[in-house]
């Protein structure tokens, strides 16, 4: 069964500062890779999504996120956060159509 | 609105009695699962369908649990004798079956037990 890591539980930034949030997953076949946001108050919704071809997936709102096989990572990045990124986010794995998500990792930007 | 639907959204309730949750799906989509959300912690799988059939249950989902898509649209998920434990959020997601398999998430039922 596929597992996954995500590596910080809460982060605080400053407006503008850069985000990079890891995610690491173990599974040794084809996987489809995800990372969900959560809105306060809001359901989780689709950031960005990795399926195959170019490791390095943008997805909405500026975010990124780089898929190192060799690393078994997806980690998620955004070069300049905003207030409202205020939110928490989960990367998570798809090898066999249900997904395994990671605990989540909470993000408050402060203005 | 387009997006999946989950009825109703709270639910309290005391411990020993049965509940049941609704989730509507996107009406085009064939497969339609279940999750569980814990504070703290990520979603986690419990079952899914794709049509009418249940394809997978997890070993999460005890015999007090079961579910429906009786016509392969909406399903129910009903626990019977309800313990504090089962207190969570219950999500439910739908996706076109296909392997490039992106799912999309109702709001959930946060479940209660007193």
């Amino acid at each position: 069964a596929q597992s996954v890591s995500q590596h910080n539980h809460h982060v605080i930034l400053s407006e503008a500062a850069s985000l990079e949030l890891g995610c690491n997953y173990s599974y040794g076949g084809t996987v489809n890779l995800f990372w969900y946001v959560q809105y306060p108050g809001q359901h989780l919704q689709l950031l960005l999504k990795y399926f195959s071809g170019d490791p390095l997936v943008k997805g909405i709102k500026g975010f990124e996120a780089e898929f190192i096989k060799s690393k078994f990572s997806f980690n998620l990045r955004k070069p300049s956060v905003q207030w409202s990124d205020t939110a928490e986010y989960f990367c998570a794995v798809n090898a066999d159509y249900k997904l395994s998500f990671g605990a989540g990792t909470t993000v408050t930007v402060r203005a | 609105d387009t997006g999946v639907s989950q009825d109703p959204r709270h639910k309290i309730t005391k411990r020993g009695q049965n509940v049941t949750f609704r989730c509507d799906p996107i009406s085009e989509h064939n497969r339609l699962y279940w999750y569980r959300q814990t504070l703290g912690q990520g979603p986690e799988f419990l079952t899914y369908f794709q049509n009418e059939a249940q394809l997978e249950k997890s070993r999460l989902l005890s015999d007090r649990f079961s579910a429906e898509r009786p016509k392969g649209s909406f399903s129910t998920l009903e626990i019977q004798r309800t313990e504090q434990g089962d207190s969570a959020m219950y999500l439910c997601a739908s996706s076109i079956g296909t392997f490039y398999n992106e799912q999309f998430f109702g709001p959930g039922t946060r479940l209660t037990v007193l």
